[in-house]
């Protein structure tokens, strides 16, 4: 079956410092990637996705490459700020957006 | 954007008692509504997928009898803990299914601690 396995938080960094959470998936044929992102007290939200491999999801300063060959779909950001701290969650679907397969999370903290 | 609403947002409860939560989507109809659930430490997992008028599919390994859905409109699901035991005590938290692309929106959670 299809999962998602990313790396154990909290993560604390520094504002302006760069951010890299990793994320590696399992899945037979050809899923969809996406990083969701929980701000305290409030839903998941869609920070962004590729569909294909090669693809790069970008919102809000954040990047993620679909990597096929490493199966792969980090998340990065060259300047973290305050607001950025949250809970970040990588997911596939094998089915269009809805039947959605989750990471653990990882905690970001961004100290000033 | 669209917003879904869940309440509420920790409840604790004593052992055996029945627990509601409630999820709504506020501006937009909701055609499928999912429930997760999130252990510490784990994935948020799949429990079940409940569309509207009709009953909900459960996932493997989810008792139907102890995790009630019921999905009587457009916008509000509810989830009832029946008889909630400590091993219940976790994050849940609903998405919607509706609007433009039928993308995936999230309520904000409810956090279940059972005595």
């Amino acid at each position: 079956g299809n999962s998602v396995t990313q790396m154990e938080g909290p993560v604390t960094l520094s504002e302006e410092a760069f951010l890299t959470i990793n994320c590696t998936y399992t899945a037979t044929g050809y899923p969809s990637l996406f990083w969701y992102v929980q701000y305290p007290g409030e839903g998941l939200q869609l920070l962004l996705k590729a569909t294909k491999a090669d693809d790069k999801g970008s919102n809000k300063g954040f990047e993620a490459t679909y990597r096929k060959e490493t199966t792969s779909f980090h998340l990065e950001k060259g300047s973290v700020q305050v607001s950025d701290s949250a809970v970040y969650f990588c997911a596939l679907s094998s089915g269009g957006y809805q039947k959605v397969t989750f990471g653990t999370g990882t905690k970001l903290q961004v100290i000033p | 954007g669209a917003v879904v609403s869940q309440h509420p947002s920790r409840v604790i409860c004593k052992s055996g008692t029945s627990v509601k939560i409630e999820c709504r989507s506020l501006d937009f109809q909701a055609t499928t509504m999912f429930w997760y659930r999130q252990f510490p430490k784990q994935s948020l997992m799949l429990m079940a997928t409940s569309n509207e008028g009709s009953k909900a599919t459960y996932e493997q390994g989810v008792e139907k009898d102890k995790f009630l859905i019921n999905h009587a409109s457009l916008t509000l699901s509810t989830l009832t803990v029946t008889s909630a035991h400590p091993e219940d005590s976790s994050f849940y938290i609903c998405s919607a299914s509706g609007g433009t692309n039928e993308k995936l929106f999230f309520g904000s959670g409810t956090q279940l601690s059972v005595l």
